[in-house]
């Protein structure tokens, strides 16, 4: 029972260059997201999904571009790496969303360096 | 005003104290709230949700105050077990937003 998978665990990258970071899961959930988490800052949103071929913009998505081709996999992609661009990202997924969003299924968070 | 405000702590406590934690949210609209709890480097995991007036699991007790738009943590007879940072989520639009966390360290 794998749940929510994110892939790489840890990366380096340079500033300038560009990666993508994997999320799959195996639950049948409509809603994903991502969130980047910084000390002090929390867990800040990213972009999310309510659905395959849907994306949106969440608190902080200037640098990041995301894609959700099929409903299990929800892709975040760094065209551009910045040193501001450091963090750990955490996917997640849901059933539902909106006021009525239930629990939320993280992924064990994918940690980025930019040099 | 941010959508969600904690107490950032951190809360130090000894064993067996009890200790709450108090969270604003700005939404009004907004109809289920959790609290997740997270250990240092790990990811968060669902503590409790909050529906309607309250919820009590154990030695956790999770209040919603409407009129007032804030939501409270509640754990009695504190464990060592308990140290982590708790996190406060309420959702806002189609997403949810996460408070910064509060920090809680119980000592023997």
């Amino acid at each position: 029972n794998a749940g929510v998978t994110q892939t790489p665990k840890f990366r380096v990258l340079k500033t300038g260059q560009s990666m993508t970071l994997l999320c799959a899961q195996d639950m049948n959930h409509e809603y994903m997201y991502w969130y980047r988490q910084d000390p002090g800052m929390g867990l800040r949103l990213i972009h999310y999904s309510v659905g395959e071929g849907t994306t949106a913009k969440g608190e902080v998505p200037d640098g990041y571009n995301v894609s959700r081709l099929k409903k299990q996999n929800f892709l975040l992609g760094l065209e551009s790496a910045a040193p501001s661009q450091t963090s750990v990202y955490f996917c997640a997924s849901s059933y539902a969303g909106g006021p009525w969003t239930g629990e939320l299924f993280f992924g064990e968070g994918s940690r980025l360096t930019v040099l | 005003r941010k959508e969600v405000e904690q107490d950032p702590g951190p809360f130090n406590v000894p064993e067996g104290a009890t200790v709450a934690f108090n969270c604003t949210y700005s939404n009004s609209a907004s109809q289920s709230f959790f609290w997740y709890r997270q250990d240092c480097r790990k990811e968060p995991k669902l503590l409790m949700s909050v529906y309607s007036s309250g919820n009590e699991d154990g030695r956790f007790t999770a209040q919603l105050n409407r009129a007032s738009q804030y939501i409270s943590l509640l754990i009695r007879d504190s464990k060592l077990s308990d140290s982590a940072t708790y996190l406060c989520v309420a959702p806002a639009g189609t997403a949810l937003i996460f408070g910064k966390g509060t920090t809680l360290s119980v000592s023997s």
